[in-house]
């Protein structure tokens, strides 16, 4: 079945670690976002990818750092820069375009401990 | 800078009554606008989009949405709401920044259904 695939659904880091979490789609989109969703704060863009090998920052990029190697793959790394971690993860994509619905993975759970 | 707000934090009502959960934006040209939902540890599902024409608009689950211009708002609608409609809703408004489609999200609005 076509979707976004996120993985791992929970993740726990110790403080100081870089963490990496995956996003594969197989819905052949060109765009694809990282969005962070804290308590009471809606959903934060991090980073966002219109094309392969090209990504821009979002509103709260500081802390995290993304490639786009592949057209199915955008992996979000949670540096240790990043103050406040903990927190959900939601990787989307998208067709192109103004207007184009943008499509959610199911999410990872990140907890530093 | 375009933001969204959805004055309501929680919401409570009461299965088999009509609903209306608010959202208001702010954005300079005619913005893209979208509510999601979203159940507890997952991720967002569309419910429906205004992108042009008419200014209702129908989505899945039995969902309506209205986008008035004058008022900045574009309000969820149901008629008669069932149990499963409890989860948290999110208005979002798209906007193209050189090229690029950005969403910017409300801070959600939790919806408790009772018996």
């Amino acid at each position: 079945d076509g979707g976004i695939t996120q993985s791992p659904k929970y993740l726990f880091r110790k403080e100081g670690q870089n963490v990496t979490l995956s996003c594969e789609q197989n819905l052949n989109h060109d765009a694809m976002y990282w969005y962070r969703q804290d308590p009471g704060q809606g959903l934060r863009l991090i980073y966002y990818s219109q094309i392969v090998n090209d990504f821009q920052k979002g509103d709260i990029a500081e802390g995290y750092s993304v490639s786009r190697e592949k057209k199915e793959s955008f992996p979000l790394t949670v540096t240790s820069a990043q103050k406040n971690p903990t927190a959900f993860y939601l990787c989307a994509s998208s067709v192109s375009g103004p207007g184009n619905t943008i499509y959610f993975g199911e999410g990872s759970w990140l907890t530093v401990v | 800078a375009q933001s969204v707000t959805q004055p309501d934090i929680h919401i409570t009502v009461s299965e088999g009554a009509s609903l209306e959960l608010r959202c208001n934006y702010s954005y300079g040209a005619t913005p893209y606008l979208f509510w999601y939902v979203q159940s507890p540890g997952q991720g967002l599902q569309l419910l429906l989009k205004y992108f042009s024409g008419d200014t209702l608009v129908q989505g899945i689950k039995g969902f309506e949405a209205e986008f008035k211009r004058s008022q900045s708002s574009f309000n969820l609608r149901k008629p008669s709401v069932h149990w499963s409609d409890a989860a948290e809703y999110f208005c979002a408004v798209g906007v193209v920044v050189f090229g690029n489609e950005k969403l910017t999200f409300g801070t959600g609005t939790r919806l408790t259904i009772i018996p």
